[in-house]
């Protein structure tokens, strides 16, 4: 099993340029979600989603947009990229069925908007 | 709302031990820890539910107290591999299963 993998590892942009971060997982998780790491922030939840065709907001869901249409893919999509957006996003995945429910984590996507 | 870890920073030589807390203002349904090396994904500790016991992880355990929507991560003899930053995330009683609120972070590091 690949996991979950994620891809650009890096991006750079514009200000103003739109892009799709793409997060796909091989395990048959229901459970996908997206957060952004900033220095001395944590992880911020952006958005979630519990299954195919169901998503939800997190704490900082503004300037992104998320779609489920299959059980392995969750992208999400930068409409106008700001400079506030520079930031390292981890896509993560669980089976809420299973014990323990560990969220595993791809390798993260570093995007920087000039 | 964001879980608070204490402290922010912790540094030891190794074989020390160290203590590090996570304090929800929330009722909490169950509290995840994880460790993140540099530059890598966040890594998975353990997990303690609500109305369940004490968790162990080689020399990591962790506990939880619900009367004080509190969990405390206690690592002992610590290794030089111990070093990174360890998060708590936290789900709140009445959410979405799975949705985990991170706290800040806190920074562990082992030196020889």
């Amino acid at each position: 099993n690949a996991g979950v993998t994620q891809t650009p590892k890096f991006q750079v942009l514009k200000t103003g340029q739109s892009m799709t971060l793409q997060c796909a997982q091989d395990m048959n998780h229901e459970y996908m979600s997206w957060y952004r790491q900033d220095p001395g922030m944590g992880l911020r939840l952006i958005h979630y989603s519990v299954g195919a065709g169901i998503t939800d907001q997190g704490e900082v869901p503004n300037g992104y947009n998320v779609s489920r249409s299959t059980t392995e893919d969750f992208p999400l999509r930068l409409l106008s990229a700001a400079p506030s957006q520079t930031s390292v996003y981890f896509c993560a995945s669980s089976d809420p069925g299973t014990s323990p429910n560990e969220q595993f984590f791809g390798p993260g996507t570093r995007l920087t908007v000039l | 709302q964001q879980p608070v870890q204490s402290p922010q920073a912790v540094i030891l030589r190794e074989g020390e031990d160290a203590v590090i807390n996570c304090s929800s203002s929330k009722a909490l349904y169950s509290v995840h820890w994880y460790r993140q090396k540099h530059g890598e994904a966040p890594v998975f500790l353990m997990i303690l539910l609500k109305g369940g016991e004490q968790k162990g992880h080689d020399k990591i355990s962790a506990s939880f107290n619900e009367k004080k929507q509190q969990s405390s991560l206690y690592l002992t003899a610590s290794q030089l591999s111990y070093s990174g930053t360890y998060f708590c995330g936290t789900e709140l009683v009445g959410t979405s299963y799975g949705k985990l609120t991170f706290g800040q972070g806190t920074i562990l590091t082992v030196h020889p």
